[in-house]
């Protein structure tokens, strides 16, 4: 059963530590997103591949957040330094396009709690 | 720019009614799709159903139907005979066809009473 995998499912730390939420897309998929999700602010859309290639990133605070698909299985997000705003659960989601059926499928998420 | 609107935050029914989630749009593209997702406590995000808009029949999936206005840029979803397994945030969302990102909904919390 194909499904995109997270890690980590929880995480704690303090303020000004490095973060890094890693994601296994569906095999075969050719578009990654990654979106956070918070009360406030429902989801957001922070930043998507196309075939590993970053398309767009302006909903990702440019300064701390960064993320990367060092290959096609795997795609990162990094926080440096996290602040406490950054709390939240992040979503990584894969999926074949708008140009086939549209649909995302999404990992568990990562819940991020910076102290 | 594409926007999705819930204007329910919360909702209620009696387990085995049926429930009507509410959700209107704005594109100004002709193709896309839109969607339902669920997410129930455990936070996974589950497709309940997808809409393509050149289709002018409504979507539906066992329980789950939509009633899609193009012209109105209504999409609500229906829920029949609501089981305890149906409470969670729904999402609305939109996609267009050239554009690739997902837009979603503030969502709408729905409790089945038992």
């Amino acid at each position: 059963d194909a499904r995109v995998t997270q890690t980590p499912r929880d995480k704690v730390t303090e303020m000004g530590q490095e973060v890094t939420m890693r994601c296994q897309p569906i095999l075969g998929h050719n578009t990654v997103f990654w979106y956070r999700q918070t009360m406030m602010q429902g989801l957001e859309l922070l930043a998507y591949f196309r075939n590993r290639a970053p398309l767009d990133d302006s909903g990702m605070p440019k300064d701390r957040f960064s993320a990367e698909m060092p290959d096609a299985t795997l795609a990162t997000l990094k926080i440096q330094p996290s602040e406490p705003r950054d709390s939240a659960v992040y979503f990584c989601a894969s999926g074949l396009g708008a140009g086939a059926t549209g649909e995302l499928f999404f990992g568990e998420g990562s819940r991020l709690t910076v102290l | 720019a594409q926007t999705v609107t819930q204007s329910q935050p919360e909702m209620s029914v009696q387990e085995a009614e049926t429930v009507t989630l509410s959700c209107t749009y704005d594109t100004s593209e002709n193709n896309y799709y839109l969607f339902w997702y669920k997410q129930p406590p455990s936070r996974q995000m589950i497709l309940v159903i997808r809409q393509e808009a050149y289709k002018q029949q409504n979507a539906t999936e066992n329980r789950f139907s939509v009633n899609f206005q193009k012209a109105a840029k209504s999409f609500s979803l229906k829920i029949s005979d609501s089981q305890l397994g149906d409470t969670a945030m729904y999402f609305c969302a939109l996609i267009n066809f050239g554009n690739e990102k997902l837009t979603f909904g503030t969502g709408t919390r729905l409790t089945i009473i038992p």
